[in-house]
């Protein structure tokens, strides 16, 4: 079974340029979490989508936006970039069902650079 | 806001010696999961517990869940090499929607 995949890898972008990232997910996962890892706040969760709705978002501003498609890929979209949203952005997978003891699948994460 | 402060945040020992991590929260989760995260990989799953009290073994790791169901702890017997990595615990907050991440203990064992 492919594990969670996420595209691009890694990218660069200069401040006030837009991103977006995907991440699909594992075949038959309903559930994609997204989160944002730094060195000073570790990681910290963006928002949750289950059957193409927001279940759940942290506290970032609305700059962070995603949506889930039909077939459970997810993408995340990050507007005026600032040189702090620099980070290694990770997306999981899970059933969705059983929230509180779903296993979380991550991917390996978008390494993304605002210069 | 719901925290999780996890303690130590850095520990380097040597091969052969026990160690005990810590994830201590004032919110009440309706479960504790540990992770460990390998360099430019994401975190993998190591145990999820959730009962209060609950103590799970995987080989040579003992977890812990707090009888409160607000704290954790990992103690690892006889670290090797192998262990080193970025452990993190989360918390699954009661709705079980959103997951919450401590900070991090980064532990390198020596040879």
């Amino acid at each position: 079974k492919a594990g969670v995949t996420q595209t691009p890898r890694y990218l660069i972008k200069t401040r006030g340029q837009q991103v977006t990232l995907s991440c699909s997910p594992i075949s038959g996962h309903r559930s994609v979490s997204w989160y944002q890892q730094t060195p000073g706040q570790g990681l910290q969760f963006l928002f949750e989508y289950f059957s193409e709705t927001q279940r759940n978002k942290g506290n970032f501003p609305g700059r962070f936006s995603g949506r889930q498609f039909s077939n459970s890929r997810s993408e995340m979209n990050v507007s005026t970039l600032e040189l702090g949203d620099s980070a290694l952005y990770l997306c999981a997978s899970s059933s969705g069902t059983a929230p509180s003891t779903d296993t979380q699948y991550f991917g390996p994460g978008t390494r993304l650079t605002v210069l | 806001t719901q925290l999780l402060e996890q303690s130590p945040q850095f520990l380097s020992i040597q091969e052969g010696e026990n160690l005990t991590v810590y994830c201590n929260s004032s919110s009440v989760f309706s479960s504790l999961q540990w992770y460990r995260q390998e360099p430019g990989e994401g975190p993998v799953l190591l145990v999820t517990v959730v009962t209060g009290g609950e103590v799970k073994k995987l080989k040579r790791l003992t977890f812990q869940f707090g009888d409160a169901r607000k704290d954790s702890s990992l103690h690892i017997t006889a670290a090797q090499p192998g262990d080193t990595g970025l452990y993190l615990c989360a918390g699954v907050d009661a709705g079980g929607f959103k997951t919450i991440f401590g900070a991090g203990t980064r532990l390198f064992v020596k040879a």
